[in-house]
Order: C-alpha cells, then sequence, then structure tokens
C-alpha cells in the first residue's frame, strides 16, 4: 500500500529557511500536497505539486519533486515564529479521491 | 469564505457508548470523508463517501463505524460501541472531483473515550 514518510520535528531560527522532506512509495501519485495544522485546527492546504512538475514556487514557499527518487521538500524562505506548526506532506494516487498523508513534521521557530 | 464544520468540538464518552459526529461538508462538493488522528500519530483515512454511499473504507473502519448522509447536508460518523483507541481528533473532509482534488477539512472533533 501506500506509504509517506517524514521527519518529525525540525527546529530553526526565526528568518532563516526551513526544509521539510517527505518520502513516499507510490509512483502514481498525480498529486502531492502540503497541509499546515496549527494547534488545535484543522488541516491547511498551504500548496501542492503535480506529478509531472519539479518544482513549483508559491511566494515564500518553493516545493520540490524528485519522481525519480519519490521525494518531495517543502522550503520556507524567511521563516517566521507564525510558521510554526505540523507540516503534512500527502499524496493522491491516480483513479483514487483520497489523500493519504505522512506523519507530519513539527517545525519550531524560535525567535 | 465556504469552510466544512463539524460538530462537537470535543466529547467525552465511555467505553461502550454510541457516539455520532457530525460534519456540513462545503455545499457544492461531492466527496466526503473521514480521517482520524490519534494523538501524535499520522493522519489515518477512515472512509470516503460518494453518491450516498461508501466509496473507499479503510481497515479501521470496521463494523462498529457507520456513515450517513441524513439529509442534503450532514454528513456524520457513527461509532456504534467506542473503545479505549478510538480516542483521537476526527477531521471530515470533502472535495469536488475535478481539479487538483484538494480536501477541505473541518477542525476535526475530539473523541475522548474513558
Amino acid at each position: 500500500g501506500e506509504d509517506v514518510e517524514q521527519s518529525l520535528f525540525l527546529s530553526v531560527r526565526e528568518g532563516d529557511s526551513s526544509v521539510i522532506n517527505c518520502t513516499y512509495t507510490d509512483s502514481s501519485s498525480t498529486y502531492l500536497y502540503w497541509y499546515k495544522q496549527e494547534p488545535g485546527a484543522g488541516l491547511q492546504l498551504l500548496t501542492y505539486i503535480f506529478s509531472n512538475m519539479d518544482m513549483k514556487q508559491d511566494q515564500r514557499l518553493t516545493v520540490l519533486l524528485n519522481k525519480k527518487d519519490k521525494h518531495l521538500s517543502l522550503r520556507i524562505a524567511d521563516t517566521q515564529t507564525g510558521d510554526s506548526a505540523i507540516y503534512f506532506c500527502a499524496e493522491r494516487e491516480t483513479g483514487f479521491q483520497k489523500l493519504v498523508f505522512g506523519t507530519g513534521t513539527r517545525l519550531l521557530v524560535s525567535p | 469564505e465556504p469552510e466544512v464544520t463539524q460538530t462537537p468540538s470535543h466529547q467525552v464518552t465511555q467505553m461502550g457508548q454510541e457516539v455520532i459526529l457530525r460534519c456540513v461538508p462545503i455545499s457544492n462538493h461531492l466527496y466526503f470523508y473521514w480521517y482520524r488522528q490519534i494523538l501524535g500519530q499520522k493522519v489515518e483515512f477512515l472512509v470516503s463517501f460518494y453518491n450516498n454511499e461508501i466509496s473507499e473504507k479503510s481497515e479501521i473502519f470496521d463494523d462498529q463505524f457507520s456513515v450517513e448522509r441524513p439529509d442534503g447536508s450532514n454528513f456524520t460518523l457513527k461509532i456504534r460501541s467506542t473503545k479505549l483507541e478510538d480516542s483521537a481528533m476526527y477531521f471530515c473532509a470533502s472535495t469536488i472531483p475535478e481539479g487538483t482534488g484538494e480536501l477541505f477539512f473541518g477542525e476535526g472533533s475530539r473523541l475522548t473515550v474513558l
């Protein structure tokens, strides 16, 4: 079955860049997503990338996709304390509507 | 901006009791989902629902679980006889079939089984 893995924790200083990594197993994934979960809140879509793209940039966010290695990353430039949250990588397999989520990476941004 | 709403935000129940979690998906969405997140663990898929029937379910979604869309707006998850290990945050989500397949999530219902 599908499996999505992430590192559990990342700590950075305010103003630095953060890079959150994700690996997935399903080579037929069509879309890959990054969701953000703030404390006590639901999951909010940050960005997504279609599987035929290598990179997508959206303001401070850059998504890189390496299909060969099944590796996805999310780079947050100029990380702010408000970026502290849990970040989930998710994939959607061709022909299916469900998303499969990773374990989540807790990002802690210190002043 | 339209959003998915869930009630209750927190429910405490005794083991063996029935629980119903309610969701109001975004009005023009056609696919509905329940996910759960046990504290500190992954967000796990439970079930998807389309055209008034279950389209996919996971191994977690056993006979103790059921879903229903009793009217045009609500989407419910029922747990017939709760167990301690059902304690989790339950998220409802909805989407339209086309486009990016982005799921729109509610804020979750925290279930605590004592």
